[in-house]
């Protein structure tokens, strides 16, 4: 079958540099913010959160952005690894309202040569 | 501890045939849900359930029923496939309405309809 990787936008870095993967949002009330990692045939993993209120948040080696002027969110990702290599999707939520409204975006690969 | 389980891995059914795709989780959570993922695109959601006995409809629920008898198990039906339903389908479990931080997903089942 075809490869969900397929189509998408890729980001090839180099073992050791840091990467940048961006996302753009579509609902200005959107308050809650997640990004997910998947590798190949497995399922999303939870890599980092953030809320509204909050302009940055960082995890281990992971930094996520948000500016909502612009309706931006990026994932920084520190002295990328060969394991890092993955699609990452961020995923948007409105307030409490649940499963109903978490929007997932189309994704990017990330590819790092060692 | 097993997380969330999917079975089977894969499956290839004729146009018409009817099949449920397993879902089970080991964790407690209130909360499951099924998406499927097609090539180039993020994940949608088809149904989810917020509890034993309670389901409702996500973005893509046309030919798919779900059913929640138990907290552990949330069952999706394909009543009579059809080519467009050949994807990638995940199940996911949390313990939050927000399908953040506490959201896992399985390793997916993915359907090919002839």
């Amino acid at each position: 079958g075809e490869s969900v990787g397929l189509h998408l936008p890729t980001l090839s870095v180099q073992e050791g540099d840091n990467s940048i993967i961006n996302c753009a949002y579509s609902n200005s009330a959107s308050d809650y913010f997640i990004w997910y990692k998947q590798e190949s045939g497995k399922g999303p993993q939870f890599i980092i959160d953030i809320r509204s209120n909050m302009d940055k948040r960082q995890g281990q080696r992971v930094t996520v952005l948000l500016n909502k002027t612009v309706k931006h969110l990026s994932l920084q990702i520190a002295a990328t690894q060969p394991g890092d290599s993955a699609v990452y999707f961020c995923a948007e939520n409105i307030g409490d309202s649940g499963y109903s409204t978490l929007t997932f975006g189309k994704g990017t690969m990330l590819l790092v040569s060692p | 501890n097993a997380g969330v389980t999917q079975t089977p891995k894969f499956q290839v059914l004729k146009t018409g045939q009817s099949m449920t795709l397993q879902c089970a989780q080991d964790m407690n959570h209130e909360y499951m849900s099924w998406y499927r993922q097609d090539p180039g695109m993020g994940l949608r959601l088809i149904h989810y359930s917020v509890g034993a006995g309670i389901t409702d409809q996500g973005e893509v629920p046309n030919g798919y029923n779900v059913s929640r008898s138990t907290t552990e198990d949330f069952p999706l039906r394909l009543l009579s496939a059809a080519p467009s339903q050949t994807s990638v389908y995940f199940c996911a479990s949390s313990y939050s309405i927000r399908g953040g931080t506490e959201a896992f997903f399985g390793q997916g089942t993915r359907l090919t309809v002839v």
